[in-house]
């Protein structure tokens, strides 16, 4: 039990379905974040909340939006997804942003495939 | 920029052998530094971590770290390796300057335990 629940574990979607990635921490963190695993390349982060505020956007495509209604829960909703876009997303939580000292708290991860 | 390199995609060890994983890393300042292992169809797990001090940090399940900064790494060691090390490791750095709040990972590198 690492503390930070993703849902679903697994989805499938084609390219003109919209869907949504949920994730839970349960550590009291005040930051979360979006990653993106793909295979043979390093982990990319996508986004980066703190307080329910959006302070990193790593030049995501708008396919991606996220969602960070409180502190404890991120969204990442998903439309119009091409094949290149399938892999494993990962969500992590730290007590506070600005400091790269702050240990991240990883999900299991959602494993998405787009057909 | 910073960033990570992992020169090693694969290694095999005979389980009760020693193991060390390579990182080396590219930064302006004295980085912070991690070690974190992903299980099969699971999350990362921190197992450890450098901010600053002595140079040679302890982490969990017997693995410990090195930090050289005339060498620009921190290599990844544990004297003898069991089964249930078989996984993917990923060395990765966070922005002591404060301006980043997620990390920069390398690539991983896949530990095959040999019986």
């Amino acid at each position: 039990e690492t503390g930070v629940t993703q849902t679903p574990r697994h989805l499938v979607m084609g390219m003109t379905n919209k869907k949504s990635l949920k994730c839970e921490q349960h550590l009291g963190h005040n930051a979360m974040y979006w990653y993106k695993q793909s295979a043979k390349k390093p982990l990319e982060l996508m986004f980066v909340y703190n307080f329910k505020e959006q302070t990193e956007n790593n030049s995501v495509p708008s396919r991606f939006s996220p969602e960070c209604p409180n502190s404890s829960h991120l969204f990442l909703h998903l439309h119009t997804l091409q094949p290149e876009d399938s892999a494993l997303y990962l969500c992590a939580s730290s007590q506070d942003r600005g400091q790269g000292s702050n240990i991240q708290y990883f999900g299991a991860g959602t494993r998405l495939s787009v057909l | 920029a910073q960033s990570v390199t992992q020169p090693d995609i694969h290694i095999t060890v005979s389980e009760g052998a020693s193991l060390e994983l390579r990182c080396n890393y590219s930064y302006g300042a004295t980085p912070y530094l991690f070690w974190y292992v992903q299980s099969p169809g699971q999350g990362l797990q921190l197992l450890l971590k450098y901010f600053s001090g002595d140079t040679l940090v302890q982490g969990i399940k017997g693995f410990e770290a090195e930090f050289k900064r005339s060498q620009s790494s921190f290599n990844l060691r544990k004297p003898s390796v069991h089964w249930s090390d078989a996984a993917e490791y990923f060395c990765a750095v966070g922005d002591s300057g404060g301006g980043a709040d997620g990390l920069t990972f390398g690539k991983g590198t896949h530990l095959i335990i040999q019986p």
